[in-house]
């Protein structure tokens, strides 16, 4: 079975610098499929930036990048110049590519951003 | 275009009742999926319907269920009503089931169990 841990429950970063949230997963398969979803308070939950397991290039998207590194299992995500709009918990999520629809989530880290 | 929609999105039922929460996916869309938050678990896969099937089924007691109708719309009902069943109930839906494919969330339905 596919196991994603998260292990920084809170995190809180001040306007317009860069933290990093780390994700760290268990799977014997070769072909897989990472996202980062945010989800706001009291609002719905929105795909951050994705990683196919056979790309080697890390994914970004404008502000957030991924380091992934498929031999240790780990797919942190990095965000920059954070902005109070980032405020949210961010869960990490993996997806077989063997297994259909069927995501595997992390438990959440909740990241504050502080004015 | 509209994104995933779910209703109602609060509930309040009693112990024993059953309920039944309805997600539209995104136009086009044709596999829906379900999840179940909580702060204790976490998210948790439900199940997935594709095209009228239920195609993955996740670790729930058969008082989960769930449908698919032909213009992709999804249903799932929880039967028996338990305090833990208290929870914010996802809906996802993506194009396919290609492994490309990214899952796009509606808004929840939270349901509290009295």
């Amino acid at each position: 079975a596919q196991t994603v841990t998260q292990s920084q429950p809170e995190m809180s970063v001040q306007e317009a610098e860069t933290v990093t949230l780390s994700c760290t997963y268990d799977t014997s398969e070769s072909n897989y499929y990472l996202f980062w979803y945010k989800q706001p308070p009291s609002r719905q939950m929105i795909l951050v930036i994705r990683q196919e397991a056979y790309k080697q290039q890390n994914a970004t998207e404008n502000r957030f990048s991924v380091n992934f590194q498929k031999a240790a299992k780990s797919f942190s995500l990095k965000i920059s110049d954070s902005q109070l709009g980032d405020t949210a918990m961010y869960f990490c999520a993996f997806r077989s590519g063997n297994t259909g629809n069927q995501f595997y989530f992390g438990t959440g880290t909740s990241l504050t951003v502080i004015p | 275009k509209a994104g995933v929609t779910q209703t109602p999105r609060y509930l309040i039922k009693t112990r024993g009742q059953q309920v039944t929460l309805s997600c539209s996916p995104i136009s086009g869309h044709r596999s829906v999926s379900w999840y179940q938050q909580t702060p204790g678990q976490g998210l948790q896969f439900l199940f997935e319907y594709f095209s009228e099937t239920q195609r993955n089924k996740g670790n729930f007691p058969g008082r989960f269920s769930g449908r698919q109708f032909s213009n992709s719309r999804s249903e799932m009902n929880v039967s028996t009503l338990e305090l833990g069943d208290s929870a914010l109930y996802l809906c996802a839906s993506s194009f396919s089931q290609l492994e490309r494919e990214t899952q796009y969330f509606g808004p929840g339905t939270r349901l509290l169990v009295l």
